[in-house]
């Protein structure tokens, strides 16, 4: 069965980065563009963008470029977002999901979210 | 950029029928995708492609878009259909982004 399973959470001061990890099983993992989405405390779901796990090529939404950073290592199956110069802002469970087919931007499975706290 | 809003609640009795707008500039034109998440929990695809159900859904959960509005129907509606629900399109604007709704709280009361 399709799995993509995340790392723990995560607490960091303002400043310092963090790797989040999805690691994807049940399925041939570059045969799917892989997701990422941000639920801030209390809020709805904002899309960061897409990488494509065929090529490795990545597509930043508005308001995600710069400090994020998409990548792959296709031999164990896992996409990472990596975040930079952490604020305060960042404070946000952090999703990946799989994408039904490329070009339908749904997303059919989803990685249990990880939590990653910005605090001093 | 594209935006799609969605009434903040909706309140609906067991056995009864809840409706979930999701309003957008002609969305009738796009694909929608309909999410479920309940507290703590990952999001849950429910609906796609306007009115197709995932393999494992309940047929108590459909959807149609026309227009400038998109809709879930949950019928017969349990108390484990308690849940945030998300609408989504793909727009393929001059700035192609996945773009989320506002997101709506069923209350079963």
């Amino acid at each position: 069965q399709v799995q993509l399973v995340q790392s723990g959470s995560e607490l960091k001061k303002p400043g310092a980065s963090v790797k989040v990890s999805c690691k994807a099983s049940g399925y041939t993992f570059t045969s799917y563009a892989m997701n990422w989405v941000r639920q801030a405390p209390g809020q709805g779901l904002e899309w960061m963008g897409w990488i494509n796990t065929n090529t490795g090529n990545p597509t930043y939404a508005q308001g995600f470029t710069g400090r994020f950073v998409f990548s792959l290592d296709t031999s164990v199956s896992t996409a990472y977002l990596q975040i930079s110069s952490l604020k305060a802002e960042d404070t946000a469970v952090y999703y990946c999901a799989r994408e039904l087919d490329i070009g339908t931007s749904c997303l059919d499975y989803w990685g249990q979210g990880t939590l990653v706290t910005v605090s001093s | 950029s594209y935006v799609l809003t969605q009434p903040p609640s909706v309140s609906v009795a067991p056995g009864q029928t809840a409706r979930i707008t999701c309003g957008g500039n002609n969305i009738g034109s796009k694909s929608v995708h309909w999410y479920q998440q309940k507290p703590g929990q990952a999001p849950v695809l429910v609906v796609y492609d306007d009115s197709d159900r995932p393999s494992g859904i309940p047929e108590r959960f459909s959807g149609s878009n026309s227009g400038n509005t998109a809709t879930l129907t949950i019928s017969r509606v349990e108390a484990g259909d308690e849940a945030d629900y998300y609408c989504q399109v793909w727009d393929s604007s001059s700035d192609p982004e996945n773009v989320f709704g506002t997101g709506t709280k069923v209350t079963v009361l």
